[in-house]
C-alpha cells in the first residue's frame, strides 16, 4: 500500500500564503481523489477540499487544492492567512480496494 | 442538518471488546455509506472501516479482522465493535457519513474518547 507524506509543521504570518504538500509514495497521485481536512484544537475534522480542488459550500476561496504529477503530490494552499486558520490539516486518498488512507497531518501555525 | 452522536463506555479493559454506537439525527442512514475513524490523543487520523446502510462493509486491513461495523435501520444508528483491544486502541473515535457525490466525509460526530486500561 502507499503512504501519504506531509510536513510535520508549517508556519507563516497573517495575510501571507502557505502551501502544504502531500506526497504519494507509490502509484499516481491523480489516480484517486484527494481530500483535505482541517481540524481545529478540540474539534472534529471538516472538509476544506474534496476531489483534488473542489471547495465545499461555506469554505472560503482562500483555500485551494491542486496536484502536481511531476512530484506526485497534492497541495493545499491557503492565501490571506488568518489566525483562525491555525489548525492541523490532513490529506486523504484511497487505494485500489477503496481503503481510506490519511496523511500524517501538518500543524499550521499562524504567527 | 444531519447530526451524529457517538456513545459508549469510555473505559475498556485490555483483551475485551470495545462497543460504540453512532446515533444519526436530521436524516436517515438509508442510502449512505457510514464510517468510523479514530485518532489517538495528539496523533493523526486512522480509518477503521466503511459500512453501507445495507450492511456491506470494507475495513482497514491493518486492523486484522478485529472491527465490525453494523447498521440498525429501525433505530437509525450504526455500531462499531472492536475485539481484543490493547492500549494501542486508546483513541478518540469519530463516526462519520461518507458522501459518494462529494467523495468525502461530510458529517462527523464530536468524537468519544475510549481508553483501554485495566
Amino acid at each position: 500500500n502507499f503512504v501519504l507524506t506531509q510536513p510535520h509543521s508549517v508556519s507563516e504570518s497573517p495575510g501571507k500564503t502557505v502551501t502544504i504538500s502531500c506526497t504519494r509514495s507509490t502509484g499516481s497521485i491523480g489516480s484517486n481523489h484527494v481530500q483535505w481536512f482541517q481540524q481545529r484544537p478540540g474539534s472534529s475534522p471538516t472538509t476544506v477540499i474534496h476531489e483534488f480542488y473542489q471547495r465545499p459550500s461555506g469554505v472560503p476561496d482562500r483555500f485551494s487544492g491542486s496536484i502536481d504529477s511531476s512530484s506526485n503530490s497534492a497541495s493545499l494552499t491557503i492565501s490571506g492567512l488568518k489566525t483562525e486558520d491555525e489548525a492541523d490539516y490532513y490529506c486523504q486518498s484511497y487505494d485500489s480496494n477503496n481503503h481510506v488512507i490519511f496523511g500524517g497531518g501538518t500543524k499550521l501555525t499562524v504567527l | 442538518q444531519v447530526q451524529l452522536q457517538e456513545s459508549g463506555p469510555g473505559l475498556v479493559r485490555p483483551s475485551e471488546t470495545l462497543s460504540l454506537t453512532c446515533s444519526v439525527s436530521g436524516g436517515s442512514i438509508n442510502g449512505y455509506y457510514w464510517s468510523w475513524i479514530r485518532q489517538p490523543p495528539g496523533k493523526g487520523l486512522e480509518w477503521i472501516g466503511f459500512m453501507y446502510y445495507t450492511g456491506s462493509t470494507n475495513y482497514n486491513p491493518s486492523l486484522r479482522s478485529r472491527p465490525t461495523i453494523s447498521p440498525d435501520i429501525s433505530k437509525n444508528h450504526f455500531s462499531l465493535r472492536l475485539t481484543s483491544v490493547t492500549a494501542a486502541d486508546t483513541a478518540f473515535y469519530y463516526c462519520t457519513r461518507y458522501s459518494t457525490a462529494l467523495h468525502t466525509f461530510d458529517y462527523w460526530g464530536q468524537g468519544i474518547l475510549v481508553t483501554v486500561s485495566s
